[in-house]
């Protein structure tokens, strides 16, 4: 099984700064990558796929970057509705895993 | 718009059996791929189960293989998972997910979820 590390596990940032968030495979996983963002209470969000591609209705701030077992994504400028919880995916093997994530906090 | 309702949670004891449906809305769902992911409280996210649109290919954590079975029913644009012999560890909210694609991949949309809780 493909083991996915986040680092850092919790990133403080001040609005209108930017965060960068990195995302290591155990083994390869192409470019078969997505980012979620999840806010407490609620369903995660898909932000990214592809490694670089933004979902539908994602704003521009958001990028992601990387292929094979190193990935980024970064936000740009942070908002007051981007501080969450972010985490990685790989679909590239079965099983797919998620990380354990990334807490964007207010500093 | 894309709408996924999940139902079926509730509270039960180790070793029983439970089957949760996602009634999905606002796309055509046999064309896609349709996941179940679960969250333990306070911890992130696990990918439970797959099912691809169209040719309908299953795939299973390793937690929850034997143990678990997903299907789906196109005319009632709903996927189900079968859980049974559950355990306290399989205590989470229990998202289901749409993915963009007939094959499984990323998932692009997401119901509010439901509380499976397991305890004695």
């Amino acid at each position: 099984e493909i083991v996915m590390t986040q680092s850092p596990g919790t990133l403080s940032v001040s609005p209108g700064e930017r965060a960068t968030l990195s995302c290591r495979a155990s083994q390869s996983v192409s470019t078969n990558l997505a980012w979620y963002q999840q806010k407490p209470g609620q369903a995660p969000r898909l932000l990214i796929h592809g490694a670089s591609t933004r979902a539908t209705g994602i704003p521009a701030r958001f990028s992601g970057s990387g292929s094979g077992t190193e990935f980024t994504l970064t936000i740009g400028s942070l908002q007051s509705g981007d501080f969450a919880v972010y985490y990685c995916q790989q679909y590239n093997n079965w099983p797919f895993v998620f990380g354990q994530g990334t807490k964007v906090e207010v500093k | 718009e894309v709408q996924l309702l999940e139902s079926g949670g509730g509270l039960l004891q180790p070793g029983g059996s439970l089957r949760l449906s996602c009634a999905a809305s606002g796309f055509t769902f046999s064309n896609y791929a349709m996941n179940w992911a679960r969250q333990a409280p306070g911890k992130g996210l696990e990918w439970v189960s797959a099912i691809s649109g169209r040719i309908e290919s299953t795939y299973y954590a390793d937690s929850v293989r034997g143990r678990f079975t997903i299907s789906r029913d196109d005319s009632k644009s709903t996927v189900y998972l079968q859980m049974n012999s559950l355990r306290a560890e399989d205590t989470a909210v229990y998202y289901c997910a749409k993915g963009p694609f007939a094959m499984v991949t990323a998932m692009d949309s997401w119901g509010q979820g439901t509380l499976v809780t397991v305890s004695s």
